[in-house]
């Protein structure tokens, strides 16, 4: 079966250490990104990949970090430089990202940092 | 710049009754593509049903339909004789040249569906 998986799916840490967020995708898309949720949001776009080792920073960069090293993978870094990490995590691929094409979600990361 | 709204915060409806969740967009592309999503409590994100913006004709599918108007910048979405397992979150989200084809995504509409 073709699509994305994120792990894990609860994640707990202490204030200050850094954490990486896991996202895959067998769906051979180009275009590759990270959204935060707050409660009674919207998404919020992260980073963007649209394609190996190519990234940009979206509307809430800070904070956090990516990587591209190969197609189907797009770890997530939360630093301890960002300041309210606690949130939903969604990741997300398209088949590429310049074209308005839909994009396919990921089941999510809880990350709750105290 | 591109915005998403999403109007109903909450709505709650008894099965079986029809219900439209409302999306407006603002953009000044002439091409750009619309959006919705559904969210159920388990958290991933759904994709319901994409369209561009030179096709303004009405889409139905099953019980969803959707209602593009350019003329007052809408995109809202209607379920019929809705059911329990509608209960979700829906989201609208745009997507056009100017913001570089990401996603802007409306705060969405809780639809809360009772037995």
């Amino acid at each position: 079966d073709g699509g994305i998986t994120q792990s894990p799916k609860y994640l707990f840490r202490k204030e200050g250490q850094n954490v990486t967020l896991s996202c895959e995708q067998n769906l051979n898309h180009d275009a590759m990104y990270w959204y935060r949720q707050d409660p009674g949001q919207g998404l919020r776009l992260i980073y963007y990949s649209q394609i190996v080792n190519d990234f940009q920073k979206g509307d809430i960069a800070e904070g956090y970090s990516v990587s591209r090293e190969k197609k189907e993978s797009f770890p997530l870094t939360v630093t301890s430089a960002q300041k309210n990490p606690t949130a939903f995590y969604l990741c997300a691929s398209s088949i590429d990202g310049t074209s308005g094409y839909e994009q396919y979600f990921g089941p999510g990361t809880r990350l709750t940092v105290t | 710049a591109q915005k998403v709204t999403q109007a109903q915060t909450e709505i709650s409806v008894v099965e079986k009754e029809d219900v439209t969740l409302d999306c407006v967009y603002e953009t000044r592309d002439t091409t750009y593509y619309l959006f919705w999503y559904k969210q159920p409590p388990s958290g991933e994100l759904v994709f319901l049903i994409r369209r561009n913006s030179f096709d303004e004709q009405n889409e139905i599918s099953g019980r969803y339909s959707w209602n593009f108007q350019k003329s007052t910048s809408s995109f809202n979405f209607t379920i019929t004789a809705s059911q329990v397992v509608d209960s979700a979150v829906y989201f609208c989200a745009l997507s056009d040249r100017a913001g570089s084809y990401q996603l802007t995504f409306g705060k969405g509409t809780k639809l809360s569906v009772i037995p």
